[in-house]
């Protein structure tokens, strides 16, 4: 079946320092991720994507792994700020525009 | 360049009523899709349309459709509503099929309140 999770519903670091998130996923098959932010009365937008042929992929301040192995995969957000707070997700794309979406972690920023 | 409209933003209906929501795409974009959003469930997909053709559905009961319009833009129709059908919706756009990314844009949602 389909199935993406998240790991933590809430996340909460300090302003400046490195977020992680993660998410994992049950089908072996699935070979294509993205990750999306959805600040408060917004929709989803995209961060970045990696597909299974890849181990990493770097976007601007932020870095996605894929773990084929365990079925896992993070996004890493360098240097928090403020407006890094939302709620990411991480979503298989199973073809013809269809995403899957895990639950999503709700990332909250201290000053 | 706009992006993704959706009318209305919000609405209240009570059950057993009919809603109409609509979604005009960024400019150029033909595919369409729509998902729901709900605190308990999280995102999840409707149905996606391209060319006027809906090419995937979702797990949702058929109380619940959509279609496209020639210049792409896209209303999806609930019918006999319930009261768990209160919930975000939000549409998505994307480039034709051959671009076959997960790059949707999404509008900002019609937050809709079943009493």
């Amino acid at each position: 079946g389909e199935s993406v999770g998240l790991h933590l519903p809430t996340l909460s670091v300090q302003e400046g320092d490195n977020s992680i998130i993660n998410c994992a996923y049950s089908n072996s098959a699935s070979d294509y991720f993205i990750w999306y932010k959805q600040e408060s009365g917004k929709g989803p937008q995209f961060i970045i994507d990696i597909r299974s042929n890849m181990d990493k992929r770097q976007g601007q301040r932020v870095t996605v792994l894929l773990n084929k192995t365990v079925k896992h995969l993070s996004l890493q957000i360098a240097a928090t700020q403020p407006g890094d707070s939302a709620v990411y997700f991480c979503a298989e794309n199973q073809g013809a525009q269809k995403l899957v979406f895990g639950q999503g972690t709700r990332l909250t920023i201290n000053p | 360049k706009a992006g993704v409209t959706q009318t209305p933003r919000y609405l209240i209906k009570t059950r057993g009523q009919q809603v109409t929501l609509s979604c005009s795409p960024i400019s150029g974009h033909r595919s369409v899709s729509w998902y729901q959003q709900t605190p308990g469930q999280g995102l999840q997909f409707l149905f996606e349309y391209f060319s006027e053709t809906q090419r995937n559905k979702g797990n949702f009961p058929g109380r619940f459709s959509g279609r496209q319009f020639s210049n792409s833009r896209s209303e999806m129709n609930v019918s006999t509503l319930e009261l768990g059908d209160s919930a975000l919706y939000l549409c998505a756009s994307s480039l034709p099929p051959l671009a076959n990314t997960g790059e949707l844009f999404f509008g900002e949602g019609s937050r809709l309140t079943v009493l």
